[in-house]
């Protein structure tokens, strides 16, 4: 059983510029959370997916973020006209539905805005 | 709102020593999850403990043990006969049982077990 994977691995972009994330879940879950985790911070919420229904979006979610996840399988997250403090790493977890099920995450991607 | 506060220091051990790293949790849920994550330097975080609200008996699982304290929303984390390959950043989460499960992490503990 494979596990969670995120694509790229890391990012560097200039100011500006729109980046896209790709995570690939767990094949048999169906809740998919972004978190945002920056330097000497732990891990923030950003916004969960249940099959392809993005049910909540954290305040730290500005207009310039959106999430999908079309097909209930992998997601991406997309930044429009990053900005310095996008500098982060995105991680991507996986869990199961199923009473109160683990989270399961991904290496993350690093982002650095330039 | 859920918090947790991990004292954000760094802690140095010498091999083979008993590391425990200290994690309180603020919740008005009365069903709540409870766990350990470990993020090593390639950072991704590996999901070590979970305890549920509901069961405060406490276990060991290999060289990890956890205290589990709901009077004083406590739930610490020892690592036994600490190894080189346990020093990371280890993260104490809280998620409450009210239907997203979103996880709400401290600041987390470098631990460094020095050879």
């Amino acid at each position: 059983d494979t596990g969670v994977s995120q694509n790229p691995r890391h990012k560097i972009t200039k100011r500006g510029q729109n980046v896209t994330f790709r995570c690939d879940p767990i094949s048999e879950h169906n809740r998919l959370y972004w978190y945002r985790q920056t330097l000497g911070q732990g891990p923030e919420f950003l916004t969960y997916f249940q099959n392809e229904a993005q049910l909540e979006k954290s305040r730290l979610l500005s207009d310039r973020f959106s999430a999908e996840r079309p097909k209930g399988s992998f997601s991406t997250l997309e930044i429009q006209r990053t900005e310095q403090g996008d500098s982060a790493m995105y991680l991507c977890a996986s869990s199961l539905v199923q009473g109160q099920e683990t989270q399961y995450f991904g290496p993350g991607t690093r982002l650095l805005v330039l | 709102a859920q918090k947790v506060t991990q004292a954000q220091t760094e802690i140095s051990v010498v091999e083979k020593e008993d590391v425990t790293l200290d994690c309180v949790y603020e919740t008005r849920d009365t069903t709540y999850y409870l766990f350990w994550y470990k993020q090593p330097p390639s950072g991704e975080l590996v999901f070590l403990i979970r305890r549920n609200s509901f069961d405060e008996q406490n276990e060991i699982s290999g060289r990890y043990s956890w205290n589990f304290q709901k009077s004083t929303s406590s739930f610490n984390f020892t690592i036994t006969a600490s190894q080189v390959v346990d020093s990371a950043v280890y993260f104490c989460a809280l998620s409450e049982a009210n239907g997203n499960n979103r996880l709400a992490f401290g600041k987390g503990n470098q631990v460094v077990v020095i050879p």
